[in-house]
């Protein structure tokens, strides 16, 4: 049973729109939430994270959000850039083990 | 270099066949983590290294997998009696400190296929 679940295997934006990427998770122990970019042929690059203590996370284009009680994460990308098309994966962290555990990830193709 | 690198790049084998994959992480890392891809999912965990020593290999799928890193540094993971099912591409990653997940590299994979 997936933990960690992205519904969107794929979305389409506008050059300069928002992107807005969603992640669902089964355990409300986990505590620590991680985006991960990858490129064809590339492994996973972090992208940002947040702490289940907060609820928004930013950094430049990038802002995470964390909504608890729905065990729901979103990426917010914007203004969304060609070079952001990629495939995005969310992990979360949870308790004293040190492995990561991602979603399916979702292909995000901005568009010119 | 200055990255984690993963050798080789591709890898075919025949059904029944032993592998080995190799990873050397980023100089001075102290935990290394193996993951495996297979095609439309995500990234699964497979074992975490703590210097020499495996600290978790709960994601292991069964006795024909093992990794070792002797020295603390390169690992190699290695698969018997190879089956079909085990195409994937395999991830490793390495992190300066345990538990330090913001940092933890990612390689490019090694692309197993068993025919």
């Amino acid at each position: 049973d997936q933990q960690v679940k992205q519904n969107s295997p794929s979305l389409s934006v506008q050059e300069g729109r928002i992107s807005i990427l969603n992640c669902d998770y089964t355990n409300s122990m986990f505590d620590y939430f991680l985006w991960y970019k990858k490129y064809p042929a590339e492994g996973p690059t972090f992208l940002i994270s947040i702490s289940s203590i907060k609820d928004k996370n930013e950094d430049g284009r990038f802002t995470v959000f964390l909504n608890k009680s729905a065990k729901h994460l979103s990426l917010h990308i914007v203004p969304s850039q060609p070079g952001d098309s990629a495939v995005y994966f969310c992990a979360v962290h949870g308790g004293a083990t040190n492995k990561l555990i991602f979603g399916t990830g979702t292909l995000l193709a901005v568009q010119p | 270099g200055a990255g984690v690198s993963q050798t080789p790049s591709n890898k075919v084998t025949e059904k029944g066949k032993y592998v080995e994959l190799r990873c050397d992480p980023i100089s001075g890392h102290t935990a290394l983590y193996w993951y495996r891809q297979s095609l439309g999912q995500g990234p699964e965990f497979l074992i975490y290294f703590q210097g020499t020593g495996a600290a978790d290999d709960s994601g292991l799928p069964n006795d024909r997998f093992f990794a070792v890193r002797p020295e603390g540094s390169v690992s190699t993971l290695k698969i018997q009696r190879t089956e079909r099912g085990d195409s994937a591409v395999y991830l490793c990653a390495s992190s300066l400190l345990a538990g330090d997940l913001n940092t933890q590299y990612f390689g490019p994979g090694t692309r197993l296929t068993v025919l």
